[in-house]
């Protein structure tokens, strides 16, 4: 059971690039969800998903599209990066029971845009 | 609107010390409560979480946290460090999306926590 896979574990970008994150999950999980990571500033909420078809905004949303095309994969897209973008991205997961909300997290990918 | 606050982003203690990682929230709805675990270059693990049974929650490796809602406070705490609790450790509060607190945490800065021998 591999969990949450997150693809690529390092990029360099340069200013402009575009790249997709893939996130994938084997757990069945309906809801997933993608964190940015930054030094003093805890993990932040970028975009989010209940399931198949349903995406929504989570708090910081600039910059950054999501699609959810099957329940297994979430894959977040940086039409064109920034300097600002240079974070660590977690992608996380859980079942869609009441009460569960623990969360599962992927390895986490490190993005450097210069 | 939910929200967490982690007193101090770094705690150091000696080996074998009492650690003592204080979050306090605030929330609109009766929260679910969480910590994690972030080792070095690792994703997060869950290390305990509150959701509204036992005040006093035990989680994994020693840990545990209890539930003050006179306070709005889930502190965490182990009675005696160890060498391998050094990490990052984050508190967070669940969220709601269209009336259910599934999945959406917010969380706090995080508590880098350095063990000394």
């Amino acid at each position: 059971n591999a969990g949450v896979t997150q693809t690529p574990k390092f990029q360099v970008l340069k200013t402009g690039q575009s790249m997709t994150l893939q996130c994938a999950q084997d757990m069945n999980h309906e809801y997933m969800s993608w964190y940015r990571q930054d030094p003093g500033m805890g993990l932040r909420l970028i975009h989010y998903s209940v399931g198949a078809g349903i995406t929504d905004q989570g708090e910081v949303p600039n910059g950054y599209n999501v699609s959810r095309s099957t329940t297994e994969d979430f894959p977040l897209r940086l039409l064109s990066a920034a300097p600002s973008q240079t974070s660590v991205y977690f992608c996380a997961s859980c079942a869609m029971y009441s009460g569960a909300n623990v969360l599962t997290f992927g390895a986490g990918s490190r993005l450097t845009v210069l | 609107a939910q929200s967490v606050t982690q007193l101090g982003s770094h705690v150091s203690v000696s080996e074998g010390a009492l650690v003592l990682l204080r979050c306090n929230y605030s929330s609109s709805v009766p929260p679910y409560l969480f910590w994690y675990v972030q080792y070095p270059n690792q994703g997060l693990q869950l290390l305990l979480k509150y959701t509204s049974a036992a005040t006093l929650v035990k989680g994994i490796n020693g840990f545990e946290a209890e539930f003050k809602k006179s306070e709005t406070s889930f502190h965490l705490t182990k009675p005696s460090a160890h060498m391998s609790d050094a990490a990052e450790y984050f508190c967070a509060v669940s969220g709601s999306f269209r009336g259910s607190t599934l999945g959406r945490l917010y969380f706090g800065r995080g508590t880098q926590l350095t063990v000394w021998p």
